[in-house]
């Protein structure tokens, strides 16, 4: 079936810099690509989404690039900051009518 | 305010307790979902329905029911909880071919 690897499980950044989140999926016909933070005792919130016609996505520090040849999609996020310290979960689907298949989560430390 | 929520946020109780942890939501949402989730890890879908009286278990094996007569309301239910149960649960819901997942904030389960 399929299958969102999440890669690192843990990583560390000095506040300022920047972090990258990889996840690679294994359905080809995947075509929506979320990505959700949940903060220490918090509810998981969609930060980011991208779709398959689209190959980058920017909100102000943080952008989701997207690789359907290589089916695989990143999350980046610039001059970090220690509100972004949380678990980042990336997902994917083959549409609403199919369930969100989920990356295990990066937990992102960053550090002053 | 729409919003999901989740009651009670924390609940211990003792081996062999019928247990049911309340959703709702008042966002007139379809679908619905109930996931597992070990503090800060992965996302394991254990229900889900589109609408009333449409319920499907999800892929992690569970020995819980739901059930959905209202649109706003999907409890999910333990007959005889165990040790094994002890978990978050956080309740979720989308509409229609939007696929943003809204979080409840999560009943933290201890089975003793």
């Amino acid at each position: 079936g399929e299958n969102v690897e999440q890669h690192p499980s843990t990583l560390s950044v000095q506040e300022g810099d920047s972090a990258v989140i990889k996840c690679t999926y294994s359905d080809s016909a995947s075509n929506y690509f979320p990505w959700y933070k949940q903060e220490l005792g918090k509810r998981p919130q969609l930060i980011i989404d991208i779709r398959s016609n689209v190959g980058e996505k920017k909100d102000q520090r943080i952008a989701v690039t997207l690789n359907k040849t290589a089916k695989h999609f990143s999350l980046h996020i610039t001059e970090t900051q220690p509100e972004d310290s949380a678990v980042y979960f990336c997902a994917a689907s083959k549409g609403s009518n199919y369930q969100l298949i989920w990356g295990a989560g990066t937990k992102l430390i960053i550090k002053p | 305010e729409a919003d999901i929520y989740q009651t009670p946020r924390y609940l211990v109780i003792g081996t062999g307790k019928k247990i049911t942890l309340e959703c709702s939501q008042t966002m007139g949402h379809d679908k619905m979902y109930w996931y597992q989730q070990d503090p800060g890890m992965e996302l394991h879908l254990i229900h889900y329905s589109y609408g009333v009286n449409s319920t499907e278990k999800g892929d992690l094996s569970s020995e819980s029911t739901v059930s959905r007569i209202r649109t706003e309301h999907f409890p999910l239910t333990l007959e005889s909880a165990r040790p094994s149960h002890t978990s978050q649960y956080l309740c979720a819901s989308t509409e229609g071919s939007n696929e943003k997942l809204f979080f409840g904030s999560g009943t933290q389960l201890s089975v003793l």
